[in-house]
């Protein structure tokens, strides 16, 4: 059974910061692998996809890389803001189109 | 403007009531789909559904009942069974090729129990 692990589940930072949010998974069986980014009592926004065959997908200031042989996907965020400041999941979808979910991190950026 | 709209935003239910949760999307999407989200952990699947009149149970599937009677539409209903009600629900949207199933959100509703 797939889990999907995120570490550390929160995370203070001074602004400015270039900071790697971490995803690993057990099974690499998968066909993708998502970011999203949780606002307080709001819904979730999209970030990156990656599909399996893709080492990295690159948007703005993000960068999210994936290892499906070592069951690993990073969240690179440069130059953080405090606008940065959310939780971050990620989600594996296997053959099913299923997503498992990580519990999240909380990112907070201090100005 | 395409998207998904979760309606109500708050929602109180009394004890032994059913209530209904309302999810339309209008990006033409085959899957729909209702998680829950406690504090603390990951995303639940309640129930999911990849084709009209078609849905299949999720991992905590009881106490609650959906229906898939268009493509637009996946209201979902939290029964008296339920005896924990009280979460954050999400409702979301993907295609289903393989190529192709980055999800999409609304902005949820928060259930609470009074």
């Amino acid at each position: 059974k797939q889990e999907v692990t995120q570490i550390p589940a929160a995370l203070s930072v001074p602004e400015g910061e270039n900071l790697v949010l971490n995803c690993s998974f057990t099974d690499s069986a998968i066909y993708n692998l998502q970011w999203f980014r949780q606002d307080p009592g709001k819904g979730l926004t999209s970030l990156l996809l990656i599909q399996s065959s893709q080492r990295e997908q690159t948007s703005g200031r993000l960068n999210a890389s994936l290892d499906k042989s070592s069951g690993r996907s990073t969240l690179y965020i440069a130059a953080s803001q405090p606008g940065d400041s959310a939780t971050y999941l990620c989600a594996v979808a296997g053959s099913n189109y299923q997503l498992i979910w990580g519990a999240g991190t909380k990112l907070i950026i201090k100005p | 403007d395409g998207g998904i709209t979760q309606s109500p935003k708050y929602l109180f239910r009394k004890e032994g009531q059913n209530v209904t949760l309302s999810c339309e999307q209008n990006l033409n999407h085959d899957a729909m789909y209702w998680y829950r989200q406690d504090p603390g952990q990951g995303l639940r699947l309640i129930y999911y559904s990849q084709i009209v009149n078609d849905f299949q149970k999720g991992d905590i599937a009881e106490g609650y009942s959906v229906s898939r009677e268009k493509k637009e539409s996946f209201p979902l209903t939290v029964t008296s069974a339920q005896k924990n009600p009280t979460a954050f629900y999400l409702c979301a949207s993907s295609w289903t090729q393989p190529s192709n199933t980055e999800a999409f959100f609304g902005q949820g509703t928060r259930l609470t129990v009074v």
